[in-house]
């Protein structure tokens, strides 16, 4: 079993949609990142968090910390927002561990 | 934002050479650089973290001759692939660290993309 678990591998919406991809960890962290990465390659640091709710935009993340899972909310999805949405979590060392992603595809 | 750039960001070279990518945190300095390899549709995969001024300290199974990284300054760390083959084609990523006082965050280089043919 993977340290850490996202759900659902694959995601298809309709433009407008709000979409919720969800982050499971096994180990103590100290914090928990989203990353998004696009086809071609670049990866964008979405979101840091060690507790609580974050919001950007139209990205909402939130954590709990007792439960050991993370979310990524995307309200009013848009075909821009069809990407890989990657979580990783840092225990109380230097390395993250990465979910293997979900990849979402969002159709006008 | 911080930002972290590389160069370049894509590479074709021959089989044999010798392929040197750059990466730089451009607007804050990198307690630790990470270099990460990613084969399509999969995960990244850690294959060294490096700190300004020491050794790099390789993943177990990444040869340190083949992939010689370089950590000269808090801005800038270099990943040199040494006689590189076709099975080296991969998107190398590298990621910066900004740990200093209540700062800790860790941004992502947009990558290089090698092709050895």
């Amino acid at each position: 079993k993977n340290e850490v678990e996202q759900s659902p591998q694959n995601l298809t919406a309709q433009e407008g949609e709000f979409i919720t991809i969800n982050c499971s960890y096994s180990v103590g962290i100290s914090a928990l990142h989203w990353l998004q990465q696009h086809p071609g390659g670049g990866i964008v640091s979405l979101f840091m968090l060690s507790s609580g709710k974050k919001k950007h935009g139209r990205l909402i993340a939130t954590i709990n910390i007792q439960e050991k899972h993370s979310s990524l909310h995307i309200t009013a999805s848009h075909p821009r927002d069809s990407a890989v949405y990657i979580c990783a979590v840092r225990p109380n060392t230097d390395k993250l561990i990465f979910g293997t992603g979900t990849r979402l595809q969002v159709f006008p | 934002g911080a930002v972290v750039s590389q160069h370049p960001s894509w590479v074709i070279c021959k089989s044999g050479t010798s392929v040197k990518i750059e990466c730089r945190s451009l607007d804050f300095q990198a307690t630790t650089m990470f270099w990460y390899r990613q084969f399509p549709k999969q995960s990244l995969m850690l294959m060294a973290t490096s700190n300004e001024g020491s050794k790099a300290t390789y993943e177990q199974g990444v040869e340190k001759d083949k992939f010689l990284i370089n950590h000269a300054s808090l801005t800038l760390s270099t990943l040199t692939v040494t006689s590189a083959h076709p099975e080296d084609s991969s998107f190398y990523i590298c990621s910066a660290r900004d740990f200093q006082g209540s700062t800790d965050t860790q941004y992502f280089g947009p990558g290089t993309r090698l092709t050895v043919l």
